[in-house]
């Protein structure tokens, strides 16, 4: 157990809606990543946040939003949602905004848009 | 742009037996660290290892030690005496900072498909 919670576990929704995917840190971590795991594009970075602040966006579509709160958890919204989104998403979170700190990875969340 | 490269797509290997997992990585980067994670069927990510480029020894944790050539940039993972517990994917992932924001990400590889018998 890496201390990285997501929920929920499975989502199953249907095109056009809009989901909304919840990550709790590791006690103590600051940051929060968003990974994206699909058979077509392999493990892609999304976005991170440090401290409530956006610090690094990656291949992100307009159509997803993030945002990290006051108490450290993070959401990430997933807006008219297209078959191409169903794919694992993955919440990680480190120590600090950058360096040698290692990303630790939660349990992801399985989106299936039908 | 960072480029992770891992060229086996499945290894077979029999159980107690050592395995090598390859990892080749690109960047101009001065400074980056270089990662191992295993993915088992159940889907989790689980950290196993890393190496920073600017460590003087090979990394080590228990069974897995990564074999880092830096002029060679590649960043093996070794196994030592597999277990079946072992298959998993295995992926290789390298840290960079991002300029704007000063964030970092990860990047990955296509990861390696291990497969340990009896």
């Amino acid at each position: 157990d890496s201390g990285v919670t997501q929920t929920p576990k499975h989502l199953i929704t249907a095109t056009g809606q809009r989901v909304t995917l919840r990550c709790s840190p590791r006690s103590g971590d600051l940051s929060v990543y968003w990974y994206q795991q699909s058979l077509d594009q392999g493990l892609q970075f999304l976005i991170q946040y440090y401290n409530g602040e956006e610090r690094a966006k990656g291949n992100i579509l307009e159509r997803f939003s993030a945002q990290q709160f006051p108490d450290l958890h993070s959401e990430l919204n997933l807006s008219s949602l297209e078959l191409g989104d169903s794919a694992l998403y993955f919440c990680a979170s480190s120590v600090a905004l950058a360096g040698g700190q290692t990303q630790y990875f939660g349990p992801g969340t399985r989106l299936t848009v039908l | 742009a960072q480029k992770i490269t891992q060229t086996q797509p499945g290894m077979f290997v029999q159980e107690k037996e050592a395995v090598t997992l390859d990892c080749t990585y690109d960047t101009s980067d001065p400074s980056y660290g270089l990662f191992w994670y295993k993915q088992p069927s159940s889907g989790e990510m689980i950290f196993l290892i890393y190496q920073g480029s600017y460590d003087q020894q090979n990394a080590t944790e228990g069974r897995y030690s990564l074999n880092f050539q830096k002029a060679r940039k590649s960043a093996n993972l070794v196994i030592s005496a597999s277990q079946l517990g072992d298959s998993a994917m295995y992926f290789c992932a390298m840290r960079s900072t991002i300029l704007t924001g000063g964030g970092n990400k990860l990047t990955f590889g296509t990861g390696t498909q291990l497969k340990v018998e009896l």
